[in-house]
């Protein structure tokens, strides 16, 4: 069981680039979520996808996309990266028994 | 609608003494509560949970934490710590009540260990 594995790690953007973080998860887990973490501001939902083939917007969505592949794939797209977009990114999900798994994160720079 | 308010973004206690980590939320449905730790540069680790069964939850790493009702608070404790206690703690309360897992955290707490 490898639990949520996202890639990848590190990325650098240059302003306007674009880029897609990908999430999986092994746990058949329905739901699935995309944060943003940034110093002194916790962890900030952006997107999060409650069941296969829906998705909604979550505290702060300027700026992101999202697709639910199929039941393990969740992915966060940047169409056009800007530098306050540099943040920790995490994955996570859920089932039945409430707490969300986390993945390690991808920590992406905008410059 | 639900927050969460994390008292102290910086708490330092020396090795073997009390932690206590405050966590205060509201919620207009009952919580579920959680506590998740986070070590240097790596993803949120669920420390405990609260589903309204039992009030006080023990967690891993000897952590456990009290739901208080009448006071809105879920404050995180451990009786000695160790350096390896060392991280962010983040409190979390569920959007909504219950099964549908989205989460509000605080802004969570740097715990420093000093020996």
């Amino acid at each position: 069981n490898a639990g949520v594995t996202q890639t990848p790690k590190f990325q650098v953007l240059k302003t306007g680039q674009s880029m897609t973080l990908q999430c999986a998860q092994d746990m058949n887990h329905n739901s699935m979520y995309w944060y943003r973490q940034d110093p002194g501001m916790g962890l900030r939902l952006i997107y999060y996808s409650a069941s296969e083939g829906t998705t909604d917007k979550g505290e702060v969505p300027n700026g992101y996309n999202v697709s639910r592949l199929n039941k393990r794939e969740f992915s966060l797209r940047l169409e056009s990266a800007a530098p306050s977009q540099t943040s920790v990114y995490f994955c996570a999900s859920t089932g039945h028994t409430y707490e969300q798994y986390f993945g390690p994160g991808t920590r992406l720079t905008v410059t | 609608a639900q927050s969460v308010t994390q008292l102290g973004s910086h708490v330092s206690v020396s090795e073997g003494a009390l932690v206590l980590l405050r966590c205060n939320y509201s919620s207009s449905v009952p919580p579920y509560l959680f506590w998740y730790v986070q070590y240097p540069n790596q993803g949120l680790q669920l420390l405990l949970k609260y589903t309204s069964a039992a009030t006080l939850v023990k967690g891993i790493n000897g952590f456990e934490a009290e739901f208080k009702k009448s006071e809105t608070s879920f404050h995180l404790t451990k009786p000695s710590a160790h350096m390896s206690d060392a991280a962010e703690y983040f409190c979390a309360v569920s959007l909504h009540g219950g099964s549908q897992g989205n989460l509000i955290f605080g802004k969570g707490t740097k715990l420093s260990v000093k020996p």
